[in-house]
């Protein structure tokens, strides 16, 4: 079966630190992976989007790595802020399935100062 | 540039009635897909429309349907309503034929079934 799997457990960082995020996906063959940011209440907010043929996207603070061997993909937040405290979900646009996107089931990261 | 606008922000409905959503898609967007993310967990895909027509649909009953108008907008259409469909139902704007990226998302409409 398919399966897209993210840490369900929060992720407690201390602020200045690096927060690195797993996403882990079985039986898909995406031609493209997207992280994005939820808080709660609101629509997830796009942020980085890498291709299947690309290791490594870099956006700011952001860094996202791509290995569609090990069918994983590491999200990083470096030098980590409470602001940045957040449920972040990664996407998956299967190559198969037209514009559409499937989603993990996302991890909370909270930051203290 | 406007972003994705969905009514009503949240809503009460009792089991075994009808209720509609609507969203307005981002200036430029021909394409509008709709999720339903229950409480904890990833957006579940439901359907998207382009250029008035349905373009892919997750797996979800024919209870759920939708509309999508000439100036791109949609509606998304609950029949049945049974207490599972307690959920929060988002909106997603993008263009085909454009850039492959990432989805612009309302801020949803937060639907209770009692």
């Amino acid at each position: 079966s398919q399966k897209i799997e993210q840490n369900s457990e929060a992720l407690n960082i201390q602020e200045g630190k690096t927060a690195t995020l797993t996403c882990n996906y079985t039986n898909y063959s995406p031609a493209y992976l997207q992280w994005y940011r939820q808080d709660p209440g609101r629509g997830p907010v796009f942020l980085l989007l890498i291709r299947e043929n690309e290791k490594e996207k870099r956006k700011e603070r952001l860094k996202v790595t791509f290995d569609t061997t090990l069918k994983q993909s590491l999200f990083h937040i470096t030098a980590s802020q409470p602001a940045d405290s957040a449920t972040y979900l990664c996407a998956l646009d299967i190559k198969a399935a037209g514009n559409k996107l499937t989603f993990g089931g996302g991890t909370r990261v909270l930051v203290k100062p | 540039e406007t972003g994705v606008t969905q009514s009503p922000t949240h809503l009460i409905k009792t089991r075994g009635q009808q209720v509609t959503l609507r969203c307005s898609s981002q200036s430029g967007h021909n394409t509008v897909s709709w999720y339903q993310q229950a409480l904890g967990q990833g957006p579940q895909f439901i359907f998207q429309y382009y250029r008035e027509e349905e373009n892919g649909r997750g797996n979800f009953p024919p209870r759920f349907s939708g509309l999508q108008f000439p100036n791109y907008s949609s509606e998304l259409n609950v029949n049945a309503l049974e207490l599972d469909d307690s959920a929060l139902y988002l909106c997603a704007s993008s263009l085909v034929g454009g850039p492959r990226g990432g989805y612009t998302f309302g801020s949803g409409t937060r639907l209770t079934v009692v």
